[in-house]
């Protein structure tokens, strides 16, 4: 069985303040790993996909990168407006295959 | 990216109605999609799986006769929720994928929010 798990449940930082989510996974054939950004009350918003080990993608004040066991998403010198839960989940097989996700890691910016 | 809609964004029936939810692809075709309902302060937990044209596929768990979905054309998906009572109250969100290397993920719609009182 599939399985993502987050840490931590939740950060809360500075203003400015950098740090990493984490998020590890075990499946079988991995097709891709996502990462996809929350806000209250909203659908996912979808930000990255990983799809082999050593890969790294980056947008705007968000980097991900992607081992065979983990991937984690860097946030530098983050703003309140960063503020959301950040998803993580992995899809197997070759595509329309469905998402098992992580339970989350809730993000808190402090001005 | 791709764009998702759904309709309504919320709606409040009484207990023992029944509600339609609408999820439309707007801009590519969505050969798969997804429904997920989600509790407050919790993840996505999947309902089910459906292939334009096909029957849907049901999470272990889910009532099939309860939540009917449709999957008719390859930018429409409806989750209908039969007989509607106040523990169905939650925020569903569907997402839709398309041809694997055309569209690169499963993108999301913006939620509906259902109250039955």
């Amino acid at each position: 069985e599939d399985q993502v798990t987050q840490s931590p449940e939740a950060l809360r930082l500075q203003e400015g303040e950098s740090s990493s989510l984490n998020c590890s996974y075990t499946v079988s054939g991995l097709r891709g790993l996502f990462w996809y950004r929350q806000d209250p009350g909203k659908g996912p918003e979808f930000l990255f996909t990983l799809y082999s080990a050593g890969e790294e993608k980056e947008k705007e004040r968000l980097k991900a990168t992607l081992t065979k066991k983990e991937s984690f998403l860097h946030i530098t010198a983050p703003k309140p407006e960063d503020s959301a839960t950040y998803l993580c989940a992995v899809q197997r097989g070759v595509g329309n295959e469905k998402l098992t996700f992580g339970t989350g890691t809730r993000l808190t910016i402090i001005p | 990216g791709a764009v998702v809609s759904q309709h309504p964004s919320w709606v409040i029936c009484k207990s023992g109605t029944s509600v339609k939810i609408e999820c439309r692809s707007l801009d590519f075709q969505a050969t798969t999609m997804f429904w997920y309902r989600q509790f407050p302060k919790q993840s996505l937990m999947l309902m089910a799986t459906s292939n334009e044209g096909s029957k849907a596929t049901y999470e272990q768990g889910v009532e099939k006769d309860k939540f009917l979905i449709n999957h008719a054309s390859l930018t429409l998906s409806t989750l209908t929720v039969t007989s509607a009572h106040p523990e169905d109250s939650s925020f569903y969100i569907c997402s839709a994928e398309g041809v694997p290397g055309l569209v690169e993920t499963q993108y999301f719609g913006p939620g509906t929010r259902l109250l039955v009182l």
